[in-house]
């Protein structure tokens, strides 16, 4: 069975902070793939990346970076120097070598207060 | 735009009646997918579809619930004797079978209010 953890479902920092959102991931699958998707107020789901369980390269986009290990089945995101637009919640997820669905965690509110 | 929709937005019913929400992905992508989303959670699968034909549907379809994509474009999702634990945001996503993954597009979603 696949499954997405995302243990914290709340989180609140001050404006400028770096902030980490946690994800863990169960899969018998050896070729998977592992996203990040934002979900702001308006409701629609934003693609932010996309991993291949083949590809353990970190990566960094700007002031978003993706650190995956297959080693503890985690792909965390950061977010360094917050800013108040990145509030929204944060959903990771997994999809099997078929691709036919995603999984996706319940979720990361995060808050960024100015 | 060339991004998926979804219509309506919005949809109040009352318990008991049926709904039909549609889906018009973007053009030529032959896979679509259903998902519903329940406050606080994550988009959970529903069913897909690759051009005409369904194949794979969730547990969480139950009989009250149907999908449609008759011609391989446009998708519908009816159910019927709605029920107050029906209320979500229905999503749609697209994607292109390509040989290695199929990046789904999500659409903006229906959010479906049942009293």
């Amino acid at each position: 069975a696949q499954k997405v953890t995302q243990a914290q479902t709340e989180i609140s920092v001050v404006e400028k902070e770096d902030v980490t959102l946690d994800c863990v991931y169960e899969t018998r699958d050896t070729t998977y793939y592992l996203f990040w998707y934002k979900q702001p107020p308006s409701g629609e789901l934003v693609f932010l990346i996309r991993r291949n369980s083949f590809d353990e390269q970190n990566e960094i986009s700007g002031r978003y970076s993706w650190n995956f290990q297959k080693s503890t089945s985690s792909f965390n995101f950061t977010i360094t120097a917050s800013q108040v637009v990145d509030s929204a919640v944060y959903f990771c997820a997994l999809s099997g070598s078929s691709a036919s669905k995603i999984i996706f965690g319940s979720g990361t509110r995060l808050s960024i207060r100015p | 735009d060339t991004g998926v929709s979804q219509n309506p937005r919005h949809k109040i019913t009352k318990r008991g009646q049926n709904v039909t929400f549609r889906c018009d992905p973007i053009s030529e992508h032959n896979r679509l997918y259903w998902y519903r989303q329940t406050l606080g959670q994550g988009p959970e699968f529903l069913t897909y579809f690759q051009n005409e034909a369904q194949l794979e549907k969730s547990r969480l379809l139950s009989d009250r619930f149907s999908a449609e994509r008759p011609k391989g474009s446009f998708s519908t999702l009816e159910i019927q004797r709605t029920e107050q634990g029906d209320s979500a945001m229905y999503l749609c996503a697209s994607s292109l079978e390509r040989h290695w993954y199929n990046e789904q597009f999500f659409g903006p979603g229906t959010r479906l209010t049942v009293l």
